[in-house]
This record gives structure tokens, C-alpha cells and sequence, in this order.
């Protein structure tokens, strides 16, 4: 299907892991490669993972991405309070000839 | 580092119309697909439209087809959004994004942002 579907929040303690899943069908994930967005509070969106599991220089190896058949998932290890924001996934749709992006997750840290 | 700054939102009655502008500066302009993706206040990331690199290919969202165009200025290095019969669900934050390389077409590196409201 056109859509992807994220959770839309997830939480964790400091130095905890946690990943969040993207769902999405065969005209996008499934034949199309991921990149996850991290969005701060008041913030332009940065891109943390593309190409499924490539980090863009800069972004710490703690943060990690990968993709099987149509869902792919963003893990976050060693949670810090920084990584308090909206978490989005986004791939190209061959249906709807256009980039899909995730419905975003919120991302808590307790 | 890449730079890009957005500008030319603003206040707009519905079925107005408005150009946004995004000024590229810090790489080689006419060597990156662009994109324009949108934020409505509190919600998701939407995408609006890209372009190759010179101008020749550009896809549009369902929700934008036939009102707003995009286009480049590779001699100003500058993307443009013209947007037309503008309506209440086009208000948003709307964000200039280039490619993530040369061979990468997907969203890279972003502005941030010029806020376009839609009322009367």
C-alpha cells in the first residue's frame, strides 16, 4: 500500500535501546531504499539514516537502520536525553510517483 | 557547510497565490535534485515536489498537481515553489530539501523553512 505506518511514539530510560518500525508495501519500501529523519522541538528535520543503513559523517555509530521485504526499522542504542524528537522514515513510491514519508514518531526519553 | 534559505511566505487569502524562493549557497547547485516538502502546524512531513538538475523532470504530489510549480535557476542557484489557487490545508512550514548526493535523489540536507499561511 502508499502509506507508511510508524508508531506514533516510542519511549525509553537513558542508555536504554530502543527501534522504531516503518511499515509500509511493495511500490515502496519493498522496492525503494529508507532514510530516517531525526526533527528536534522547533527544528529543521536532519537526515540520520539513507540508502536502509548508511549514516550520513557526523551521526554516531549508536544509531543504526536496517530493512527486510517491506518494513524497515531506525534503532537507537544508548539513549541520551538528546534523542528526545520526531523520528520520521520516508521512501520513494513507484505508484504514487512521489517520496512517502512515515506519519513520525515521538520519541521520549524518561 | 551547504546552505539554504527559504523565503517568500507569508499571509495569504485562499485562492491567492505566492512564490517561495530557496537560495542555495556552499555546493555545486546545478549537480543536486531539490526538493520542496511541507509541515501544517503540529503535524508530519509531507512532500510537495522535486526537480532534477536542470529543470527538466518534476513530480508533484496528487494534493499540489496543477497548482503549484517548481522550477531552478541554475545561473542564481535558486529553487523556486510558485504556488497557485492556494486553499486552508496548503498553511504549513514549507522546507527546501536538496539530494542526499549527486547519485542519491532522496531529501539530504534541509532549510529551515519559510511558514505559509492560507486565511482570510
Amino acid at each position: 500500500q502508499s502509506v507508511l505506518t510508524q508508531p506514533p511514539s516510542a519511549s525509553g530510560t537513558p542508555g536504554q535501546r530502543v527501534t522504531i518500525f516503518c511499515s509500509g508495501g511493495s511500490s515502496n519500501i519493498g522496492n525503494n531504499t529508507v532514510n530516517w529523519y531525526q526533527q528536534l522541538p522547533g527544528t529543521a528535520p536532519k537526515l540520520l539514516i539513507y540508502s536502509n543503513i548508511q549514516r550520513p559523517s557526523g551521526v554516531p555509530d549508536r544509531l543504526s537502520g536496517s530493512k527486510s521485504g517491506t518494513s524497515a526499522s531506525l534503532a537507537i542504542s544508548g539513549l541520551q536525553s538528546e534523542d528526545e524528537a520526531d523520528y520520521y522514515c520516508a521512501a520513494w513510491d513507484d505508484s504514487l510517483n512521489g517520496v512517502l514519508f512515515g506519519g513520525g514518531t515521538k520519541l521520549t526519553v524518561l | 557547510e551547504v546552505q539554504l534559505v527559504e523565503s517568500g511566505g507569508g499571509l495569504v487569502q485562499p485562492g491567492g497565490s505566492l512564490r517561495l524562493s530557496c537560495a542555495a549557497s556552499r555546493f555545486t547547485f546545478n549537480n543536486f535534485w531539490m526538493h520542496w516538502v511541507r509541515q501544517a502546524p503540529g503535524k508530519g512531513l509531507v512532500w510537495v515536489s522535486r526537480i532534477d538538475r536542470d529543470g527538466s523532470r518534476k513530480d508533484y504530489a496528487d494534493s499540489v498537481k496543477g497548482r503549484f510549480t517548481i522550477s531552478r535557476d541554475n545561473a542564481k542557484n535558486t529553487l523556486y515553489l510558485q504556488m497557485n489557487s492556494l486553499r486552508a490545508e496548503d498553511t504549513a512550514m514549507y522546507y527546501c530539501a536538496r539530494a542526499i548526493s549527486e547519485s542519491k535523489k532522496g531529501c539530504g540536507f534541509w532549510g529551515q523553512g519559510t511558514l505559509v499561511t492560507v486565511s482570510s
